[in-house]
């Protein structure tokens, strides 16, 4: 499995736009990026999934350049909802095991 | 709405006293898990099931029980609490397993006295 290592945490202020980047040196060929986001004390939420290129959704980017090394997740004029822990999980479809949930970024917004 | 729900959400319990978390889904998932959480820990996965009567052991499986007899329902049964297993669990459902989109319920925030 993948390994993948994030910042610990950081500070954005309202209306800026949050780049976290994680890093995936031994990401495998056929190793898919997702990225989770978790409030206190609620479950992990799916926000955005790629393979290479750029992936957009109506709640952020996700940049992957081409040797998949490292993946940006963007989150686009962050308010004060946006803080939370986000996990970046590498790895196959269709496995027995789910995605290894590391200690993920915990993002402070301030305003 | 696809939705995972669990019951109940909160439990507070004494050493040595069954209990049976409940959990189920209404996408028709065939991929199930459970994880419980602690500071420090992040998301760990106690057992997962990839389809009805099939479940095997994830990381943290001691203490813990599983079944899988419905498509929606995987409850989870600890069969004699110990204050170690007081944490906050979650369920899980996937179409499959590995990097396909998890929905998590809200979880049981479970204490053991």
């Amino acid at each position: 499995l993948a390994k993948t290592t994030q910042p610990i945490s950081m500070d954005s202020y309202e209306g800026q736009e949050v780049n976290i980047t994680c890093s995936h040196n031994n990401i495998a060929t056929n190793d898919y990026i997702t990225w989770y986001q978790q409030f206190p004390s609620q479950g992990p939420r799916f926000i955005i999934q790629g393979y290479k290129t750029k992936v957009t959704n109506e709640v952020a980017s996700l940049f992957i350049p081409a040797d998949r090394k490292s993946s940006t997740l963007s989150l686009p004029r962050v308010s004060l909802s946006d803080t939370a822990v986000y996990y970046c999980l590498v790895g196959l479809k269709g496995t027995a095991r789910q995605l290894t949930f590391g200690s993920g970024t915990q993002l402070t917004v301030l305003p | 709405e696809a939705q995972v729900t669990q019951n109940p959400r909160y439990l507070i319990t004494v050493t040595g006293k069954k209990l049976t978390v409940t959990c189920s889904q209404n996408m028709n998932h065939e991929y199930m898990s459970w994880y419980r959480q602690d500071p420090g820990l992040g998301l760990r996965q106690i057992y997962y099931s990839m389809n009805v009567e099939v479940t095997d052991k994830g990381d943290v499986p001691e203490g813990y029980k599983v079944s899988r007899k419905e498509k929606r329902n995987f409850p989870l049964i600890l069969e004699s609490p110990s204050p170690n297993q007081t944490s906050l669990y979650f369920c899980a459902s996937s179409y499959s397993g590995g990097a396909y989109e998890q929905y998590f319920g809200p979880g049981t925030r479970l204490t053991v006295t």
